[in-house]
């Protein structure tokens, strides 16, 4: 079945440092990835949707400044946290479909990264 | 809007006592519902897909069922190695986003 790697799976880190974050498709190629935040006991929440050589789309109340999100290859999606700060620490997983399955089909989740900001 | 809701927020059960969680849901068009379970520090990982109602699929000990409105994941005779988070998602007939329930954390005792 399709495979998803994301890296690192812990951060912690001072306020103000920026931290990037992978996501790759192992075995197949994903034009579109997905960047969820989810925190204690509660649901996914969809940040943005990441498209392989253009921007990404952001949900609303995202700030898309703050956190940036790079599609530069058909398995590589990177989102970087721009100066962090304690209120963003939290779970952060991405997602991946294999377009070649259909739209139906589920999609995929990495194992997440836990962000901790000191 | 399309919305998921799941219930209950939390089940503890004997190890051995089946029962069912639930999945309501509210979409524009059901492309497909799924099933995730998903471990603490760790992302979902997929159980099934179910795209009519009526439909069913099984693995060991989980069956998921389809309704116009509902899905359900059964769990019969369930052991400690169960218990995880369980979410529910639907995709609209758009294809693109997916939304997903809170989920139902589920325990069970040895």
């Amino acid at each position: 079945g399709a495979v998803v790697s994301q890296h690192p799976s812990r951060v912690i880190c001072k306020s103000g440092t920026s931290v990037k974050i992978e996501c790759r498709s192992l075995d197949f190629q994903a034009t579109t990835m997905f960047w969820y935040r989810q925190f204690p006991k509660k649901s996914l929440m969809l940040m943005a949707t990441s498209n392989e050589g253009s921007k990404a789309t952001y949900e609303q109340g995202v700030e898309k400044d703050k956190f940036l999100i790079n599609h530069a290859s058909l398995t590589l999606s990177t989102l970087t946290v721009t100066s962090a700060h304690p209120e963003d620490s939290s779970f952060y997983i991405c997602s991946a479909r294999d377009p070649s399955t259909g739209s139906d089909q589920p999609q995929h989740f990495g194992d997440g990264t836990r962000l901790s900001i000191l | 809007e399309d919305q998921v809701t799941q219930s209950p927020e939390a089940l503890r059960l004997q190890e051995g006592e089946s029962s069912s969680l639930n999945c309501s849901y509210t979409v524009s068009g059901l492309r497909g519902l799924f099933w995730y379970r998903q471990d603490p520090g760790k992302g979902p990982e997929f159980l099934f897909t179910l795209y009519s109602a009526g439909e069913e699929k099984e693995k060991e000990r989980l069956k998921a069922t389809l309704t116009k409105k509902e899905s359900f994941l059964h769990i019969t005779a369930p052991k400690p190695e169960d218990s995880a988070t369980y979410l529910c998602a639907a995709r609209n007939t758009g294809g693109f986003k997916t939304i997903f329930g809170a989920g139902t954390r589920l325990f069970v005792k040895a």
